[in-house]
């Protein structure tokens, strides 16, 4: 059966500090991978997207992702937390077909200390 | 350009009643996906429409539905309102094809529904 982990349902850290968030999916094929962002009551804001070429793909607000096809991992990272990073971060899966839906991961809920 | 608009942003309705929900895709979309938020089942895809067609659909019971406009715009509709139905229902609007590439799916801010 197809699935998206993201083990840490809770990440607290420090301003200016490092931030790695964690993605597994379990797919049949290569899917497309995504990582996107919600703020309390808001919607989903799209942080970066692989398709599909360099395994390293860099998003908005200094966010970078790795693609690692050995370890199916997508795993979301920034060098250094800003308070305003403090949401939630959600990893999406979708089928190669066009009109296939996106399967999302639990989330991992993110606070940054000052 | 413009990103994607729902209508109400808040609704509280009363078990038994039914609800229509509106989403403005961004301009150029053609395909409008819904999806269910609850803290208990997290993001749970509905359906997905495509030139007023429904492609795909999720595991929801049949009081759930939907429609797609000619101008892309869609609705969806829950009728026989339960409380488990309160949930944030998030519309998201993609290319179907284009340099986007496919399925990028752009999210609006959401209709929250209460149920009392």
């Amino acid at each position: 059966a197809q699935s998206v982990t993201q083990p840490d349902i809770h990440i607290t850290v420090s301003e200016g500090a490092s931030l790695e968030l964690r993605c597994n999916y379990s797919y049949g094929a290569t899917p497309y991978l995504f990582w996107y962002v919600q703020s309390p009551g808001q919607g989903l804001q799209l942080l970066l997207k692989y398709f599909s070429g360099d395994t390293l793909v860099q998003g908005i607000k200094g966010f970078e992702a790795e693609f690692k096809r050995s370890q199916s991992s997508f795993n979301l990272r920034k060098p250094s937390v800003h308070w305003s990073d403090a949401a939630e971060y959600f990893c999406a899966v979708g089928p190669m077909i066009r009109w296939g839906k996106l399967q999302f991961g639990a989330g991992t809920q993110v606070v940054v200390t000052p | 350009k413009a990103g994607v608009t729902q209508t109400p942003r808040y609704l509280i309705k009363t078990r038994g009643q039914q609800v229509t929900l509106s989403c403005s895709p961004i301009s150029g979309h053609r395909s409008v996906s819904w999806y269910q938020q609850t803290p208990g089942q997290g993001l749970q895809f509905l359906f997905e429409y495509f030139s007023e067609t429904q492609r795909n659909k999720g595991n929801f019971p049949g009081r759930f539905s939907g429609r797609q406009f000619s101008n892309s715009r869609s609705e969806m509709n829950v009728s026989t309102l339960e409380l488990g139905d309160s949930a944030l229902y998030l519309c998201a609007s993609s290319l179907d094809q284009g340099p986007d590439g496919p399925d990028t799916q752009y999210f609006g801010p959401g209709t929250r529904l209460t149920v009392l």
